[in-house]
């Protein structure tokens, strides 16, 4: 069973525009929800996170939207850059030393 | 400030024979190690956690094993390989402690291709 899923699998945006990546989650025991940026050859680093206490996080052009009751949140990234394109991966813990990381959704920002 | 040592940073083994993979942490005592699988354009798939010398937990049973035999090092090891274990080794370090959320910081990855 998926635990963390996202949508959409790709996505093409271009320069300027938002582009807007989806997660939900099945666990109602996550409370700290990380999303990683991974560039090819590359292991991911973290973008931005949000604990479920928060609805909202916001660092610089990177915005998480949180909504515990519906088990989804979503990442938005403003202003798109063309060095933005990457993988991007929405991530789920509990209290418990495991991350489960969602399936990604690969971003192509189109000069 | 604290670096994480993959090796190799690739290899490519027939099906059957052992492996060994290393990653090394330096500037940082006693932290928390991992193991992470990543298929070819897939997810990430923990494999296996430590927060001590001596003590790893299984989280996915891949017919691999994981070993810490220093504080600062985390081995990751077969003694026969399956086709299935092709793809992206990552190693990850991040504080020590035991629950809540921390940072994964995760090396450059060991690329695996087994023919």
């Amino acid at each position: 069973q998926q635990q963390v899923r996202q949508s959409p699998q790709s996505l093409t945006v271009w320069e300027g525009e938002t582009a807007i990546l989806n997660c939900s989650y099945e666990d109602s025991t996550f409370n700290y929800f990380p999303w990683y940026q991974q560039f090819p050859g590359e292991g991911p680093a973290l973008l931005i996170s949000i604990r479920s206490v928060s609805d909202k996080k916001e660092d610089g052009r990177f915005t998480i939207f949180f909504n515990k009751r519906e088990k989804k949140l979503s990442l938005h990234i403003t202003d798109s850059q063309p060095g933005d394109s990457a993988t991007y991966f929405c991530a789920a813990r509990s209290n418990y030393n495991v991350l489960y990381f969602g399936s990604g959704t690969k971003l192509t920002v189109e000069p | 400030a604290q670096t994480i040592h993959q090796w190799p940073v690739a290899e490519i083994k027939a099906v059957g024979s052992p492996l060994s993979l290393g990653c090394t942490i330096k500037g940082k005592s006693s932290p928390n190690l991992y193991w992470y699988w990543q298929a070819t354009g897939g997810t990430l798939q923990q494999l296996f956690y430590s927060i001590t010398v001596g003590q790893v937990e299984s989280v996915v049973q891949l017919n691999l094993s994981a070993s810490r035999p220093k504080d600062d090092q985390f081995i990751l090891s077969t003694e026969k390989l399956l086709l299935s274990h092709s793809g992206f080794y990552l190693c990850a370090w991040s504080r020590g402690g035991t629950g809540s959320a921390e940072t994964l910081y995760f090396g450059s990855g060991t690329r695996l291709t087994v023919l």
